[in-house]
């Protein structure tokens, strides 16, 4: 599988300010990078998919211009939660797809809690 | 639309086995996957099906018929720290994870 790693795993932040999430393939040359939103008590929720040297594709209702995904190289994509309001707070993951089935190893998570 | 279904909670004894069932409905079919989520972490890999048929690997085994749109979760010898939820997720036509719910799955003593 693939070990990916995610920083910060905590951050708090006040309501307006922009916070940036760092997401790290440290064994696995990442084209694609996928991140996820979990509300409590939910299924995982796919925001984009991050792709090396291009824009990321983004899901229907997620905005573009508030959730800034930037895959500047094949071990590194981060995303910036801009002008971030107490409805953002959430757990966000990352991930990649790789291994025989193609499944999905995740980074450790980003809890954000925006006051 | 698509959609999966698993229980929201079930509640097993230590020692015990207990199965937990996914049913899907999607736009195509490309395999199945189970991960476990611990509360507060990300999930983890725990099985891929798309034949059909039972695929054991330890305590654990997924069971997959395509026909009835059904997978299970089957988890022997439940220990304290299987608590947590299990996520069935499905890959479709486009490569797709469609996922269900999750679920939350509580051990006694």
């Amino acid at each position: 599988g693939a070990v990916v790693s995610q920083h910060p795993s905590w951050v708090i932040c006040k309501s307006g300010t922009s916070v940036k999430i760092e997401c790290r393939s440290l064994d696995f040359q990442a084209t694609t990078m996928f991140w996820y939103r979990q509300f409590p008590k939910q299924s995982l929720m796919l925001m984009a998919t991050s792709n090396e040297g291009s824009k990321a594709t983004y899901e229907q209702g997620v905005e573009k211009d508030k959730f800034l995904i930037n895959h500047a190289s094949l071990t590194l994509s981060t995303l910036t939660v801009t002008s971030a309001h107490p409805e953002d707070s959430s757990f966000y993951i990352c991930s990649v797809r790789t291994g025989e089935a193609g499944e999905l190893f995740f980074g450790e998570g980003s809890r954000l809690t925006v006051l | 639309g698509q959609n999966i279904d698993q229980p929201t909670e079930m509640t097993a004894t230590e020692g015990a086995i207990v199965q937990i069932n996914c049913t899907y409905q999607t736009s195509g079919f490309n395999g199945l996957f189970w991960y476990q989520q611990h509360a507060g972490e990300a999930p983890t890999f725990l099985s891929y099906n798309v034949l059909d048929g039972l695929e054991e690997k330890g305590r654990f085994s997924s069971f997959l018929s395509r026909s009835k749109g059904y997978s299970y979760l089957l988890l022997k010898e439940l220990q304290m720290k299987d608590s947590a939820s299990y996520l069935c997720a499905v890959l479709d036509s486009n490569y797709q994870l469609i996922w269900g719910a999750g679920t939350k799955l509580i051990i006694k003593p």
